[in-house]
């Protein structure tokens, strides 16, 4: 069975960092497509960033050069540094597996940040 | 960047009968490569994380009812669910994925209620 289980979330200032981490089992990170997918609070879905299983990485505008996603595929587990964070970051962020990488196959939960003074 | 527009915002439809949410993108979502459509639709329950519905456009994930279709090519998509259910209250997205370089895309989310 697939699982993903977000972990790391919390309350930070802003300026602040927090890394994110998603345990997966029943399937291998390192050979599929695994995205960080965020939902503000009662808002819409947006996409922030990829890993491709050849190692490549894509991440939205609004999250670039500040968001690192990574993973070890030991622990088989994906992870989303989060540096420099802002007021709009608030979000619920979910660790998404993509199998062909055009869509989200599996969800987590999602794990809640709050960025606030 | 590609814009994924839904309609209607929100609509309410009558148990048993038939709810339609429309997906319009900004440019051609359709791949000559594969000739496929690089668009999903998700569906969101109160509290829950999304749940793929319908992927390629038009192809039914593994155990969802037969009474969800997708249809559409180009740039314009519905997702139509036949015979409403109780259970089919939720908010609906569409999504497109670009592939260079790689960026996901989804539409604003409509809410669907029962009458």
């Amino acid at each position: 069975e697939v699982q993903l289980v977000e972990s790391g979330g919390g309350l930070i200032q802003p300026g602040g960092s927090l890394r994110l981490s998603c345990a997966t089992s029943g399937f291998a990170v390192s050979s599929n497509y695994m995205s960080w997918v965020r939902q503000a609070p009662g808002k819409g879905l947006e996409w922030v960033s990829v890993l491709f299983g050849g190692g490549g990485r894509f991440y939205a505008d609004s999250v670039k050069g500040r968001f690192t996603i990574s993973r070890d595929n030991s622990k088989n587990t994906l992870y989303l540094q989060m540096n420099s964070l802002r007021v709009e970051d608030t979000a619920v962020y979910y660790c998404t597996r993509g199998i062909t990488g055009v869509h989200f196959d599996n969800w987590g939960q999602g794990t809640l940040v709050a960025v606030s003074s | 960047d590609i814009v994924m527009t839904q309609s209607p915002d929100s609509l309410a439809v009558s148990l048993g009968e038939r709810a339609t949410i429309n997906c319009k993108s900004s440019q051609s979502v359709l791949y000559t490569t594969d000739n496929k459509s690089y668009l999903a639709w998700y569906q969101q329950k109160p509290g829950q994380p999304p749940k793929l519905l319908i992927y390629w456009a038009s192809t039914r994930e593994s155990g969802v009812p037969d009474r969800f279709s997708g249809s559409g090519s180009g740039t314009d998509f519905t997702l139509t669910i036949s015979n409403l259910q109780a259970e089919d209250v939720a908010v609906y997205y569409c999504q497109q994925y670009y592939s260079t370089p790689p960026m996901y895309t989804f539409g604003q989310g409509t809410k669907l209620e029962i009458k």
